[in-house]
């Protein structure tokens, strides 16, 4: 089994839809954070949190927000689409223990279309 | 300019050949550098980390210039299975805060 999963994996939705990506790990990490990912721009920071009290935003982190509801999941919420939110978002864990490394473990993605 | 600058390619090799890819950095305080790989439409996946003294794994060597603020990867023997984009990974803040600047990748096409 998959050590962090997306749901969902594909998602089309339209303009002013309210859209929650769900993000699972079962690598027993603090440190979770939300990516997109667009072409010719690399990944970028959306946000992020070290426990489940933490949150913090990102780069990019207008037009969304997060819920830390366990140590274990971190979801993604856009609250009302727009159609520049089309991206391949990546969830991702981190260790922050005493032999962190900073190695972060991605999501297998959601694509997301908003029309 | 941006953070963390990589040519997009694509890079077309043949099998066999020896292929390089390098990275710059604006940031002089950047602590950390990785090289991550990512297949199509798949997740990023660490392939090495960079350090200062530079560090090899099988077919793959990485170095790191601070005075000229750039990473690279060599890849030698070229195989098919190392079809796929490289993205270089910077911290430029100490690694408690866990943040990441993400280059935007380098494409890689062996062919045979």
């Amino acid at each position: 089994d998959a050590d962090v999963t997306q749901t969902p994996r594909n998602r089309i939705t339209k303009t002013g839809k309210r859209i929650m990506l769900e993000c699972s790990q079962t690598k027993g990490h603090d440190r979770m954070y939300w990516y997109r990912q667009d072409p010719g721009l690399g990944l970028r920071l959306i946000y992020y949190s070290f426990d489940v009290k933490d949150i913090n935003k990102g780069e990019i982190s207008d037009g969304y927000s997060v819920s830390r509801q366990a140590q274990a999941k971190f979801s993604l919420s856009l609250e009302s689409a727009i159609p520049n939110q089309t991206a391949l978002y990546f969830c991702a864990t981190s260790d922050a223990g005493p032999t962190n490394t900073d190695t972060q473990y991605f999501g297998p993605g959601t694509r997301l279309t908003v029309l | 300019r941006k953070e963390v600058e990589q040519d997009p390619g694509p890079f077309n090799v043949p099998e066999g050949a020896t292929v390089a890819f390098n990275c710059t950095y604006s940031n002089s305080a950047s602590q950390s550098f990785f090289w991550y790989r990512q297949d199509c439409r798949k997740e990023p996946k660490l392939l090495m980390s960079v350090y200062s003294s530079g560090n090899e794994d099988g077919r793959f060597t990485a170095q790191l210039n601070r005075a000229s603020q750039y990473i690279s990867l060599l890849i030698r023997d070229s195989k098919l299975s190392d079809s796929a984009t490289y993205l270089c990974v910077v911290i430029q803040i100490p690694s408690n805060t866990g943040k990441l600047i993400f280059g935007q990748g380098t494409t890689l096409q062996v062919k045979p």
